[in-house]
């Protein structure tokens, strides 16, 4: 069975820290890792990660991939409070019926002024 | 459309009810996913669908749950004699195909069985 795991589930922090969090996996058939932001509406596209070693960047979010230690890390840096918001990360299977998305309970991070 | 439509946005229903959720996809995406999302959980899968075909329907917990496409486009989950059990957000999503490309939400449906 496909499985996510994140850390920490919450996280505090002050305006102009800098935080990372983290994603492991274990899935059969692995296809690509995404993160998502959600802030009590839709979760909203952030990265898509399929080879390891290269960052994405956008802004002060960045996200990289590890495939060999099954891992992946997304770092905000100089928070600001509207980056308080869950943090999803996700898996997408290869699968012979098209494809899923198999999701990690995500990481609350609040970052106050 | 501009983005993934869901309707109703927040639905209350007394248990024992049926009730059906909307999704109208992004126009020309050919992908569509439901998940469901209790309080203080990632989503979870519930089925796939590829044009009007249901090609995964794994992660519908009951016979209660059934999800249609009819014309590939807009698609409805309807949940039979609901329980309380039933209670969480319910996504939808799509894609342009499959594998590969971006997933896009919708803010979701809000049931709450009471």
């Amino acid at each position: 069975e496909d499985k996510v795991v994140q850390s920490p589930l919450s996280l505090v922090v002050h305006e102009g820290d800098t935080v990372t969090l983290n994603c492991s996996y274990e899935v059969t058939n692995f296809r690509s890792l995404l993160w998502y932001k959600q802030e009590k509406k839709a979760p909203t596209f952030l990265f898509m990660l399929t080879s390891s070693g290269i960052e994405k960047k956008s802004g002060r979010l960045s996200s990289i991939l590890d495939k060999k230690e099954l891992f992946s890390i997304l770092n905000i840096t100089a928070t600001q409070t509207g980056d308080s918001a869950v943090y999803l990360c996700a898996v997408e299977a290869r699968e012979t019926s098209g494809s899923r998305l198999t999701f990690g309970e995500g990481t609350q991070l609040t970052v106050n002024p | 459309g501009a983005g993934v439509s869901q309707s109703p946005r927040y639905k209350v229903a007394k248990r024992g009810q049926d009730v059906a959720l909307r999704c109208d996809p992004i126009s020309g995406h050919v992908s569509l996913f439901w998940y469901q999302q209790a309080l203080g959980q990632g989503p979870e899968f519930l089925t796939y669908f590829q044009n009007e075909a249901q090609l995964d329907k794994s992660g519908l917990p009951s016979d209660r749950f059934f999800a249609e496409r009819p014309e590939g486009s807009v698609s409805t989950l309807k949940i039979q004699r609901t329980q309380q059990e039933d209670s969480a957000v319910y996504l939808c999503a799509s894609s342009f195909t499959t594998g590969g490309n971006t997933i896009y939400f919708g803010e979701g449906s809000w049931l709450t069985v009471v």
